[in-house]
């Protein structure tokens, strides 16, 4: 069984570009999340999805940042305009239903210089 | 709101010796998670710990869930290098919008 899938895994950009991460969760996992994870503000909850449907997004740090899931297999992700502060490792992980344990991928290193 | 504190947030100890990592929560939760990340690397799942009184074992590594005192332990026993890592536990507030809440992470690096 295939893990979540992420991609791409790293990705460097300039300051006012967009950014698109994408991510595959693992079939049949009907809970999906984004986090970001920084030395200074450690692993944050930007947004998750039940059954494709964004249920609570007040961790998306501001309107620059915007999600979506269009069906149960894939999401992203975009920063547009992306800021030198967007920097860091954002992480997508999708839910096994009955222990409620979460799966993440690799991850999508991000660099905006 | 949900908190959860994880101590210590750092620790280094000398290979074999024992030791205990701590994940104490502030709402009534009886779901706790425990996850293993290594440096550059994503989270792996090491534990689920689904009610009060459960226990898990994988190698040197036991973890326990005590609902009634909101506290979960990872006890590591005759540390190894290889077990230097970052340690986090989550706790899941069912109901809650948030669901899975993360510790800070417990940094350890096991000496020669």
């Amino acid at each position: 069984d295939a893990g979540v899938i992420q991609s791409p895994r790293h990705e460097v950009t300039e300051m006012g570009q967009e950014v698109t991460l994408r991510c595959k969760p693992i079939s049949g996992h009907n809970s999906l999340f984004w986090y970001r994870q920084t030395m200074m503000r450690g692993l944050e909850l930007l947004i998750y999805f039940n059954n494709n449907v964004p249920i609570d997004d007040s961790g998306m740090p501001e309107d620059r940042f915007s999600a979506k899931m269009p069906n149960a297999s894939f999401s992203t992700l975009k920063i547009q305009p992306s800021e030198p502060r967007d920097s860091a490792v954002y992480f997508c992980a999708s839910r096994r239903l009955n222990t409620g344990e979460l799966f993440f991928g690799e991850g999508s290193r991000l660099t905006v210089l | 709101e949900l908190k959860v504190e994880q101590n210590p947030l750092f620790l280094s100890m000398q290979e074999g010796k024992n030791y205990t990592i701590y994940c104490n929560y502030s709402t009534t939760s009886d779901r706790l998670y425990w996850y293993r990340q290594d440096p550059g690397k994503s989270l792996e799942s090491l534990f689920v710990l689904l009610s009060n009184g459960a226990v898990k074992q994988e190698g040197r590594l036991m973890a326990s869930l005590d609902t009634k005192a909101r506290l979960s332990t990872l006890h590591i026993t005759a540390a190894v290098h290889d077990l230097s890592a970052t340690y986090f536990c989550a706790v899941d507030m069912q109901g809650s919008a948030r669901q899975l809440t993360f510790g800070s992470g417990t940094q350890l690096t096991v000496l020669p």
